[in-house]
Formats: structure tokens, C-alpha cells, sequence
């Protein structure tokens, strides 16, 4: 069964780092590329960028540049996201979400920063 | 890059049918539209892939034959028939523009479709 399971919820502080990660099963990791979208709290779903899984060249989208980094563990099938110097305004629900075709998703991840 | 636009809200009763519709704007007119729907609290999951000439590939893995698309011009539709309560959720469409490093997924604000 084709499935993607992210980590867990994650409460930070403003300017601290997070990562998050995305382990695939029931498929070659390296056959498809990983997205990461963003959900704001009652908004609508933001496409944050993708990471080829065969070389691990990232590209970000805009407004995903800088304190974002798309990166894999392949022996273990994972991706991973990591956001540094934490806001306020990056407490999100973010999902990976495999090929083009955004399928399958994983179940998401509730990031929190509040002091 | 494409912009998409779909009504915030939709309603059906129970045991109706619903269209929902993604526009895409104007110049891009063959692009195909990708239908994800989300449950109340939980993630999207990929419903199927719709362009001009219809359904593109298979459907997601568990949506039921009473989810259907068409593409017309710069509309791309989401047809649910009989709709049960499990159908309750926010349906968003994403369309794919350009490719490798200039690849991008855009998104429409999503319906939210409520079952009376």
C-alpha cells in the first residue's frame, strides 16, 4: 500500500528551526519527485516547492526561499522539511505529497510557533 | 502561470448531485486541472486528473464512480452524483505549469461543499 506518514505535531518558539519528515512505503522513493504544500489555519492549500528524489536538487517556490530546505534520507525513504528562524505566521499544517500529481499525501503536520 | 478560480461555497442535498467548477484563466485554456478533496480535518487526497478531453489516468484510489470530471474551454468540472455525507469536505484544484527547475503547482482557494 502505497503511503506517505509524516511526524508529529511540533509546538516552537519564534526563531527556532523544525524539521519535518515524510517517509514513503509501498513504492521505489526515487521514482517520483516529493512536494511540500502549506495549509494556513482555515486557508486554502499553498504549493511550497519539490525535491527531485534521484539527485536531491530542491526547487522552492516563491515565498519559500531562504529559511526553507527540501532534503531526503533515500536509505530510508525519507523527506524531509526544514524551516529555520521560526514566525508566527509559519504555524501551518504542512503535507509531502508524492509526483506531480500530488498522490499520495501524508497525513500532515501541525506546526505551532507561539511564544 | 495560471490563476484558478473556484466558488468559496457549494450545497447539495443528500442524494443530489453537484457540480463544482475550477476556472483556469484566460491563454490557458489546454492545461489539465487536478481535483484533491479534504475531509473536515484531514489531509487531501487526490480525486482525479481532468483536462479538455475528460478524465486523464485512473482515479484516486477509493473514490467511487459517482465522482466524474469534464473540461470545457477554461472550465474544468466536478461532478458528484448521490452525494452521501461522507462527501462533505473542501475540494481544491491544482494545475501544473512549465517544468524541471521552473516547475510550479498552483492552486485554486477551494469550495467548500456542504450536504443538506
Amino acid at each position: 500500500q502505497v503511503q506517505l506518514v509524516q511526524s508529529g505535531s511540533e509546538l516552537k518558539k519564534p526563531g527556532a528551526s523544525v524539521k519535518v519528515s515524510c517517509k514513503a512505503s509501498g513504492y521505489t522513493f526515487t521514482s517520483y519527485a516529493m512536494n511540500w504544500v502549506r495549509q494556513a489555519p482555515g486557508q486554502g492549500l499553498e504549493w511550497m516547492g519539490w525535491i527531485n528524489t534521484n539527485t536531491g536538487n530542491p526547487t522552492y517556490a516563491q515565498g519559500f526561499t531562504g529559511r526553507f530546505v527540501f532534503s531526503l534520507d533515500t536509505s530510508v525513504s525519507t523527506a524531509y522539511l526544514q524551516i529555520s528562524s521560526l514566525k508566527a505566521e509559519d504555524t501551518a499544517v504542512y503535507y509531502c505529497a508524492s509526483s506531480s500529481w500530488l498522490n499520495p499525501w501524508g497525513q500532515g503536520t501541525l506546526v505551532t510557533v507561539s511564544s | 502561470q495560471p490563476v484558478l478560480t473556484q466558488p468559496p461555497s457549494a450545497s447539495a442535498s443528500l442524494g443530489a448531485s453537484v457540480t463544482l467548477t475550477c476556472t483556469l484563466s484566460s491563454g490557458y485554456s489546454n492545461y489539465k486541472v487536478d481535483w484533491y478533496q479534504q475531509r473536515p480535518g484531514k489531509g487531501p487526497r487526490f480525486v482525479m486528473r481532468v483536462g479538455t478531453g475528460g478524465i486523464v489516468g485512473s482515479k484516486g484510489d477509493g473514490i467511487p464512480d459517482r465522482f466524474s470530471v469534464l473540461g470545457s474551454g477554461l472550465n474544468r468540472y466536478l461532478t458528484i452524483k448521490n452525494i452521501q455525507e461522507e462527501d462533505e469536505s473542501d475540494y481544491h484544484c491544482g494545475a501544473d505549469h512549465g517544468s524541471g527547475s521552473n516547475f510550479v503547482k498552483v492552486f485554486g482557494g477551494g469550495t467548500k461543499l456542504t450536504v443538506l
